[in-house]
């Protein structure tokens, strides 16, 4: 069964590095999600691609987030500099993104962030 | 923006009861999903509703979307201790396929 791949899937880091996450989602899927989790509350979207164009940006904390689907497969999210308050679960998700329509999405195991 | 509650945040209940976790949005939906996610693992997609007032079923799962299109509920019969985690909806508004999850409920099931 095809499944949604993140690398990688812990990483400790310090306050003021960069860190960046890698997502493949399953082939033919043409909408790409990244989510930040905190512990005990629900996913809230980061940003989302459609092929390589970015559909919603809105919650993307831009001075220090940034996400690239350069040829609209993979996709990276880079945070720098990382601060405390970015220690949380990074969730990859994607789906057919058939137009006018809300796919079922599938997600990734996730990449666990803490930053000291 | 658009906000996405659920009641309750946690719920324990002896292997056998019935549960029952309430969503409801500050604006009216499109459509409603229903995910799960496990302790440790990631949300995995249960259903999907988009007709006022519609009811769909799996097994011992009941989900409805209310008539107004702005709630929804998820029902489980006779739970299992396979049913701990944490049921998650998910409303989309528009078109742009964009979800907001709500804030989840937590349930324990104890033998």
């Amino acid at each position: 069964e095809a499944e949604v791949a993140q690398s990688p899937r812990y990483k400790i880091t310090e306050k003021s590095q960069a860190v960046a996450f890698w997502c493949d989602p399953i082939s033919g899927h043409a909408t790409l999600y990244w989510y930040r989790q905190i512990l005990g509350q629900g996913p809230e979207l980061l940003v989302q691609f459609q092929d390589e164009s970015v559909v919603d940006d809105s919650q993307l904390p831009k001075d220090r987030f940034s996400a690239e689907r350069l040829k609209g497969v993979d996709s990276t999210l880079k945070i720098q500099p990382a601060e405390l308050g970015d220690s949380a679960m990074y969730l990859c998700a994607s789906s057919l993104g058939l137009a006018g329509h809300y796919n079922e999405q599938f997600f990734g195991p996730g990449t666990r962030l803490t930053v000291l | 923006g658009q906000q996405v509650m659920q009641i309750p945040q946690y719920q324990h209940v002896q292997e056998g009861e019935d549960f029952t976790t309430y969503c409801n949005s500050s604006t009216t939906l499109s459509n409603i999903q229903w995910y799960k996610q496990r302790p440790g693992g990631h949300p995995v997609f249960l259903i999907q509703l988009v007709k006022s007032g519609e009811v769909k079923k799996q097994k011992r799962l009941t989900f409805q979307f209310g008539e107004a299109k702005k709630n929804s509920s998820l029902h489980i019969t006779a739970t299992q201790t396979t049913d701990v985690g944490t049921y998650f909806c998910a409303g989309g508004a528009g078109t742009a396929s964009k979800l907001t999850f709500g804030t989840g409920t937590r349930l324990q099931v104890t033998l």
